[in-house]
């Protein structure tokens, strides 16, 4: 496999329901993230895994947010009690590989309006 | 506290011309600075990078111009197609001592390239 590959492309949902969406990596990498975009915005980093590990979250995950990455393959991210201002699109990524390339290969997202 | 700047959020070029798309940062420890390109309903796919030991870097239409005392970067796209209509994000990181190597996003300029 070598693209990220996000589920569900799009989630509506109800103003306090909860909601996990799912990211598989690039095979073999090690790391992954999470960002969300919100309107006019550009992707903000939420959360950072290395392996299983969990080592770097963002101030805008708040309480109702939790990431896991169990084995250390696909992660889910799950939003609880959502709010109308959670709507927006949540992108993973995994490094590109390229030796020398720092930037991160993206998924299609999911996006997420809450009504 | 935006660290990366994308000042001009819309351009509008004619097909054949030169684009040119501006970002400014702030933050003097960044030393490597990618530009994405991206779609609607899409995740943003990488388009050239450049390391901040380097003052230009090319592939095909695509020039990335990196001035460090300016804090200033600029991508050119030359000639200037109508499929290069897209959303464009300037990013920039810090990969060579940090360990979660996190892409700090721009607003986006939006590039339409007329017919």
């Amino acid at each position: 496999d070598t693209g990220v590959s996000q589920d569900p492309r799009h989630k509506i949902t109800k103003r306090g329901q909860n909601v996990t969406f799912r990211c598989d990596p690039i095979s073999e990498h090690n790391r992954l993230y999470w960002y969300r975009q919100t309107l006019g915005q550009g992707p903000e980093f939420l959360t950072y895994f290395q392996n299983e590990a969990q080592l770097e979250k963002s101030r805008l995950l708040s309480d109702r947010f939790s990431a896991e990455r169990p084995k250390g393959s696909f992660s889910t991210l799950e939003i609880q009690r959502t709010e109308q201002g959670d709507s927006a699109m949540y992108l993973c990524a995994s490094p590109t590989g390229d030796r020398d390339n720092y930037g991160y290969t993206f998924g299609s997202g999911t996006r997420l309006t809450v009504v | 506290d935006q660290q990366v700047k994308q000042n001009s959020p819309s351009l509008s070029v004619q097909e054949g011309r030169i684009s040119i798309l501006n970002c400014d940062y702030t933050n003097s420890m960044f030393d490597y600075f990618l530009w994405y390109k991206k779609y609607p309903a899409e995740g943003p796919t990488f388009l050239i990078s450049i390391s901040s030991i380097k003052d230009k870097n090319e592939d095909g239409r695509f020039t990335v111009f990196l001035n460090k005392s300016a804090k200033h970067l600029s991508l050119h796209i030359v000639p200037s197609q109508p499929g290069d209509s897209a959303v464009y994000f300037c990013a920039a990181t810090t990969p060579y001592g940090g360990a979660t190597n996190k892409l700090i996003f721009g607003t986006g300029t939006l590039l339409a390239v007329q017919p």
